[in-house]
């Protein structure tokens, strides 16, 4: 049972343009919602998190959105930049557990 | 500041041999740490986490194990891998309450 599933395994976008990268939640349960960036060959790095309390947050280019009606969230970039390319993850936790759920994670390609 | 290596960065071994794999955290005290595992074209699969010295959670039945010795050590291995075995090994410690976890280098791992 996915837990945490992003559907689209790709997205390719230009230089300047926005990056959307969606994600889905099935257990309502989860209060917080993080995104992780991963090169090739590396571990992936902490890129921005979000409680569920709140329905945004921003940390220069990177703005994560929430809804939790739709069980839905999803990380913008703006303005995307070649540096972005990476594989991207989304994840979930609930208070009181030890787990982070990981989606499956989608490749952004940002072409020069 | 705190920090996690993993070693070795890359591994090849034959089907049916021994394997282990080390993670050792500095600049902090009783981490939750974590083994996770990339295959080949998959998502961020949990393996086992410790809360504890000597306390293993095992979340996918396999022929890996984990021990944790001493309080910032965690070791992954295997008395015979397989050739599903083979992907990217990565170990983290949990860095906060909503469960953002900082990852280590990870380790290569081919079997043949």
């Amino acid at each position: 049972d996915q837990q945490v599933k992003q559907n689209s395994p790709s997205l390719s976008v230009q230089e300047g343009r926005i990056s959307i990268l969606n994600c889905d939640y099935t257990n309502s349960m989860f209060d917080y919602f993080l995104w992780y960036k991963k090169y090739p060959a590396e571990g992936p790095t902490f890129l921005i998190s979000i409680s569920s309390i709140k329905d945004k947050n921003e940390d220069g280019r990177f703005t994560v959105f929430l809804n939790k009606s739709a069980k839905h969230l999803s990380l913008h970039i703006v303005p995307s930049q070649p540096g972005d390319s990476a594989v991207y993850f989304c994840a979930a936790n609930w208070g009181g557990s030890e787990k982070l759920v990981f989606g499956k994670g989608m490749k952004l390609t940002v072409n020069p | 500041s705190q920090t996690i290596h993993q070693w070795p960065a890359t591994l090849v071994q034959p089907v049916g041999s021994p394997l282990s794999l080390e993670c050792t955290v500095e600049g902090t005290s009783n981490p939750n740490l974590y083994w996770y595992r990339q295959a080949a074209g998959r998502g961020l699969q949990l393996l086992f986490y410790s809360v504890g010295i000597g306390q293993i959670s095992s979340e996918v039945p396999q022929n890996l194990s984990a021990s944790r010795p001493q309080d910032r050590q965690f070791i992954l291995s295997s008395k015979k891998l397989l050739l599903s075995d083979s992907g990217f090994y990565l170990c983290a410690w949990r860095v906060n309450r909503a469960g953002e976890l900082f990852f280590g280098e990870g380790s290569r791992l081919t079997v043949l």
